[in-house]
């Protein structure tokens, strides 16, 4: 398996515009979690995924950030508008349990200019 | 609120010193308990893990952690660390209610 794969690997964007970062999970993982790491606040959780259903979104920080996962292999995180304190790396990670070990995917670093 | 703390921001050690990074819970009942770590440049993967058994584990690389259940911790230890340990540590916490959180994280600088 390739792992966790996400796209695009690096993002710059003016302030206003939309960002959309993808994510395909490894293949038989049935939750997906998104993560934010920032120099401030650390490794933050956002969303996770139970068979594509979002089961826990409270660490989404606000209304401009959306997560979807249409199908078993693909996921999407959303903001829109994007602002500068957006800036970060956001992971993708994958397991088959909810407690069991993540794989993470390589990031996408965000930066919003 | 359930929490993970790792107390120590950034540790710069000389090669061959020993090492022992902190993680501390707030969790009750079951816990699964994780450390991830960070090279430089490269995502998150796995170091070592404790589901149940004796609670001290060994992982990859040398390194180990104790479960220290009536202390609530799972301390990360390596008996002489190399420079090529030089990365960021996440110490993880999840419980079978379905709460994963993860440390802030603990810098490692190791110098030649």
């Amino acid at each position: 398996d390739a792992g966790v794969i996400q796209s695009p690997r690096h993002e710059v964007t003016e302030m206003g515009q939309e960002v959309t970062l993808r994510c395909k999970p490894i293949s038989g993982h049935d939750y997906l979690f998104w993560y934010r790491q920032t120099m401030m606040r650390g490794l933050e959780l956002l969303i996770y995924f139970n068979n594509n259903v979002p089961i826990d979104d409270s660490g989404m920080p606000e209304d401009r950030f959306s997560a979807k996962m249409p199908n078993a292999s693909f996921s999407t995180l959303k903001i829109q508008p994007s602002e500068p304190r957006d800036s970060a790396v956001y992971f993708c990670a994958s397991s088959r349990d909810v407690t069991d070990t993540q794989y993470f995917g390589p990031g996408t670093r965000l930066t919003v200019l | 609120a359930q929490s993970v703390s790792q107390h120590n921001h950034h540790v710069i050690l000389s090669e061959a010193a020993s090492l022992e990074l902190g993680c501390n819970y707030s969790y009750g009942g079951t816990v699964n308990l994780f450390w991830y770590v960070q090279y430089p440049g490269q995502h998150l993967q796995l170091l070592l893990k404790y589901f149940s058994g004796d609670p001290l584990v060994k992982g990859i690389k040398g390194f180990e952690a104790e479960f220290i259940k009536s202390k609530f911790s799972f301390n990360l230890r390596k008996p002489s660390v190399q420079w090529s340990d030089t990365a960021e540590y996440f110490c993880a916490v999840n419980n079978n209610n379905n709460d994963m959180r993860f440390g802030a994280g603990t810098r490692l600088t190791v110098k030649p």
